[in-house]
């Protein structure tokens, strides 16, 4: 079974600056892929960034990118220059061998953005 | 693409009535997903459909709850009959087919927000 965890519930940061959010996962697999979705107030599930396990070279995507640390089973999400529209709930999720199973969510982080 | 579609968006309904619930995946995706999300749980998969047969139903909670998929451009979950404890947002995702290290990404309809009174 895989297990992920997000020990933030809540974080905040100025308009601007850089944000890292916290994630966790245990897995037996050796096969399977990580991800960060945002839900807005709008509650669409979007995805923001992917990584596949055997990549060592970590994911970004513009103004966000990960810090994926496989042995110690991490992956957090910064995101750099952070806009009032990324103000979010931020969700991380695994999914085992290629993706195409079920997603594992954690409880998530709501990031408040300050102006 | 017009992305994934769910129907209706909200759903209000009396305790015992039967719910139904719709999804049309992206064209061209061999995987639906039909998730729920609420405060206590959290987001928890229901069920999981590859080339319109079910795969996974481990997540659905009781015999109260059902999920179709006749062709690959429709399903549906249906709740008979619905209880106050249904009620949450429920999602449907779709996937196109990953080859070796391929894309497993998964996309989210809009939800349903349903509430049984």
């Amino acid at each position: 079974a895989q297990t992920v965890t997000q020990s933030q519930p809540e974080m905040s940061v100025q308009e601007a600056e850089t944000v890292t959010l916290s994630c966790t996962y245990d897995t037996s697999e050796s096969d399977y892929y990580l991800f960060w979705y945002k839900q807005p107030p709008s509650r669409q599930m979007i995805l923001v960034i992917r990584q596949e396990a055997y990549k060592q070279q970590n994911a970004t995507e513009n103004r966000f990118s990960v810090n994926f640390q496989k042995a110690a089973k991490s992956f957090s999400l910064k995101i750099s220059d952070s806009q009032l529209g990324d103000a979010a709930m931020y969700f991380c999720a695994s999914a085992r061998g290629f993706g195409n199973e079920k997603l594992t969510f954690g409880t998530g982080t709501r990031l408040t953005i300050i102006p | 693409d017009a992305g994934v579609i769910q129907s209706p968006r909200h759903e209000v309904t009396e305790m015992g009535q039967e719910v139904t619930l719709r999804c049309k995946p992206i064209s061209g995706h061999d995987y639906l997903f039909w998730y729920r999300q609420t405060m206590m749980r959290g987001l928890e998969l229901l069920i999981y459909f590859n080339n319109n047969v079910p795969i996974d139903d481990s997540g659905m909670p009781e015999d109260r709850f059902s999920a179709k998929m006749p062709n690959a451009s429709f399903s549906t979950l249906k709740i008979q009959p619905s209880e106050p404890r249904d009620s949450a947002v429920y999602f449907c995702a779709s996937s196109p087919t990953s080859g070796i290290y391929g894309d497993g990404t998964q996309y989210f309809g809009p939800g349903t927000r349903l509430t049984v009174l």
